[in-house]
């Protein structure tokens, strides 16, 4: 058990909805980080927050967006959902940022969020 | 763009065989390389490589980075089948806006 939750553990929903996915860091980790993994994409970086900041925007759609809330945990917000956005989706937490130097960059993973689009 | 490639993309071998993995990156900005398994969901870390030359080991498995050439490895000694698994590597670049740009993995699978 890496300590970072996601909650729901399965979503199933049709084409057109709007879904949010919640994702509590371990304790006491600044850092927020969101994936997506396809079967054929592969996982792939979606965005990151520090401390309510957005600090990383990987390969993101503008459907999706994401904020991280005061007592750090982070939602995903996906909309005008389409067949392809059927993955699982992972949170990830770290203490820190890797600019601030050490081992702050490990990364913990949560049990991830299956969505599938109908 | 920034781009991390491994291979072999997946490989079968016997229990007790060594396997090396390998991973090639192109990164602007690049600062460590991370190795995690994936077995049937969440990735877990196994290695954050900074420094080239330096091999990092964490019982039968081991790494080493060589930022001359851009790349590491990942070697398994002794497989056991619970080493059976997907080996991603990512590489994270640095500065105002950090992020891990991941391989698409490499699935070992190891046989009694």
């Amino acid at each position: 058990d890496s300590g970072v939750t996601q909650t729901p553990k399965h979503l199933i929903t049709a084409t057109g909805q709007r879904v949010t996915l919640r994702c509590s860091p371990r304790s006491g980790d600044l850092s927020v980080y969101w994936y997506q993994q396809s079967l054929d994409q592969g996982l792939q970086f979606l965005i990151q927050y520090y401390n309510g900041e957005e600090r990383a925007k990987g390969n993101i759609l503008e459907r999706f967006s994401a904020q991280q809330f005061p007592d750090l945990h982070s939602e995903l917000n996906l909309s005008s959902l389409e067949l392809g956005d059927s993955a699982l989706y992972f949170c990830a937490s770290s203490e820190g940022l890797a600019i601030s130097g050490g081992n702050t960059y490990e990364q913990y993973f949560g049990p991830g969020t299956r969505l599938t689009v109908t | 763009e920034d781009k991390v490639v491994q291979s072999p993309l997946s490989l079968v071998v016997h229990e007790g065989d060594t396997v090396t993995l390998n991973c090639s990156y192109e990164v602007t900005n690049f600062r460590s390389l991370l190795w995690y398994k994936q077995e049937k969901k969440a990735p877990t870390f196994l290695f954050m490589l900074t420094s080239s030359g330096i091999e990092k080991k964490s019982g039968r498995l081991s790494s080493i980075l060589d930022k001359k050439e851009l790349f590491s490895i990942l070697n398994i000694t002794a497989t056991q089948t619970g080493d059976s698994a997907i080996y991603l590597c990512a590489a994270l670049n640095t500065g105002t806006a950090s992020k891990l740009t991941f391989g698409t993995g490499t699935r070992l699978q190891v046989t009694l």
